[in-house]
């Protein structure tokens, strides 16, 4: 079963400063990979979508990379702004499987 | 373009009561995934529908139950509810079928189920 973990767990930034949020899954297997926002008592709002022989996709101020011989994604966001505080989630598909495994998320809160 | 719309919002339901949540997805969109999200346990895939068949479930109990009609709209149903079943129940649709799609999955806002 695909297990993926997210560290840290939270996160807080001035504004201004580039980050980078970690997530690894145990399943080298991998189909694709996605990161997520998702704002307080809110859905969840599709960021970036990295297939399986794809290195690294780039939205904005977003950039998230896969590596799949490590078992390791990261999501780099530039330039952080307050209205990028949310909980952000990566989830991984496993070549097996249609579902989506979640890791737990990284709260992350950007101060003015 | 309409996103994936979900309703009701928000329920309230008593133990042992039965309760059915609906979901439309993106117009064709034909994959429809659900998913239950709690603080404790994250999100966990309850179940996905591709042309009205069930392809895969997730590890929960048959009290929980889903179907999708032939315009890919989808409900899922939970029976004789327990306390546990608190929570944010998500639904996400994708453009097409199998894992060897680009299958990028867009969610809606969610229900939120209380259970007193």
């Amino acid at each position: 079963k695909q297990e993926v973990t997210q560290i840290p767990a939270a996160l807080s930034v001035p504004e201004g400063e580039n980050l980078v949020l970690n997530c690894s899954f145990t399943d080298s297997a991998i189909y694709n990979l996605q990161w997520f926002r998702q704002d307080p008592g809110k859905g969840l709002t599709s960021l970036l979508l990295i297939q399986s022989s794809q290195r690294e996709q780039t939205s904005g101020r977003l950039n998230a990379s896969l590596d799949k011989s490590s078992g390791r994604s990261t999501l780099y966001i530039a330039a952080s702004q307050p209205g990028d505080s949310a909980t952000y989630l990566c989830a991984a598909r496993s070549n097996s499987g249609y579902a989506l495994n979640f890791g737990k998320g990284t709260s992350l809160l950007v101060t003015p | 373009k309409a996103g994936v719309t979900q309703t009701p919002r928000y329920l309230i339901k008593t133990r042992g009561q039965q309760v059915t949540l609906s979901c439309s997805p993106i117009s064709g969109h034909r994959s429809v995934s659900w998913y239950q999200q709690t603080p404790g346990q994250g999100l966990q895939f309850l179940f996905e529908y591709f042309s009205e068949t069930q392809r895969n479930k997730g590890n929960f109990p048959g009290r929980f139950s889903g179907r999708q009609f032939s315009n890919s709209r989808s409900e899922m149903n939970v029976s004789t509810l327990e306390l546990g079943d608190s929570a944010l129940y998500l639904c996400a649709s994708s453009l097409a079928g199998g894992p060897r799609f680009i299958n990028e999955q867009f969610f809606g806002p969610g229900t939120r189920l209380t259970v007193l």
